[in-house]
């Protein structure tokens, strides 16, 4: 069983709706990372969560730690949200990130 | 804005040929990893590396892999023989704390062993 799971795999939306994915994890962890990677690959973070709930834009995090689970949402999506999205969590005892499969995002026009 | 830079952005070695990826990671920062990503799966963790030396480091980084820090900027990941199952997207990573902050990813080096 993989240790972060990410739902759904696959994600089509049409521009402008308001977009959830999910994460859960059976590890104990320290923090819990967001990523974008862009369909050319290169990969860029978008929030480090260890409590609670953060906005940047039109993103925003927010995580459960005795549930496990975090959630990234989308407000008002857009074609150039389309992207995978990816969770990691970092345990902490070791120094390496688990990483979720990533969730892939289409936001049609 | 301060980025993690990578060469090469692709590289086609034979089978069996030595590789070296390198990385320029952001400067203040102290922690530097490499991760993989073989086509169509996910991101995997190779190795971290923390005041000169690996600070922990995955069941895929065996004796093929090495890195090093040579000129207090660069930091590289040698694969010595290659192989065919090697043939991935390597990232670099850095962060000015290990877990805890924010990372920073470089563009990716794809890595196609013949």
């Amino acid at each position: 069983k993989n240790e972060v799971e990410q739902s759904p795999q696959n994600l089509t939306a049409q521009e402008g709706e308001f977009i959830t994915i999910n994460c859960s994890y059976s590890v104990g962890i320290s923090a819990l990372h967001w990523l974008q990677q862009h369909p050319g690959g290169g990969i860029v973070s978008l929030f480090m969560l260890s409590s609670g709930k953060k906005k940047h834009g039109r993103l925003i995090a927010t995580i459960n730690i005795q549930e496990k689970h975090s959630s990234l949402h989308i407000t008002a999506s857009h074609p150039r949200d389309s992207a995978v999205y990816i969770c990691a969590v970092f345990r902490g005892s070791q120094g390496n990130l688990i990483f979720g499969k990533g969730t892939k995002l289409s936001v049609k026009p | 804005e301060p980025e993690v830079t990578q060469t090469p952005s692709h590289q086609v070695t034979q089978m069996g040929q030595e590789v070296i990826l390198r990385c320029v990671p952001i400067s203040n920062h102290l922690y530097f990893y490499w991760y993989r990503q073989i086509l169509g799966q996910k991101v995997e963790f190779l190795v971290s590396f923390y005041n000169n030396e690996i600070s922990e480091k995955s069941e895929i980084f065996d004796d093929q892999f090495s890195v090093e820090r040579p000129d207090g900027s660069n930091f590289t990941l040698k694969i010595r023989s290659t192989k065919l199952e090697d043939s991935a997207m390597y990232f670099c990573a850095s962060s000015e704390a290990r877990g805890l902050g924010e990372l920073f990813f470089g563009e990716g080096s794809r890595l196609t062993v013949l």
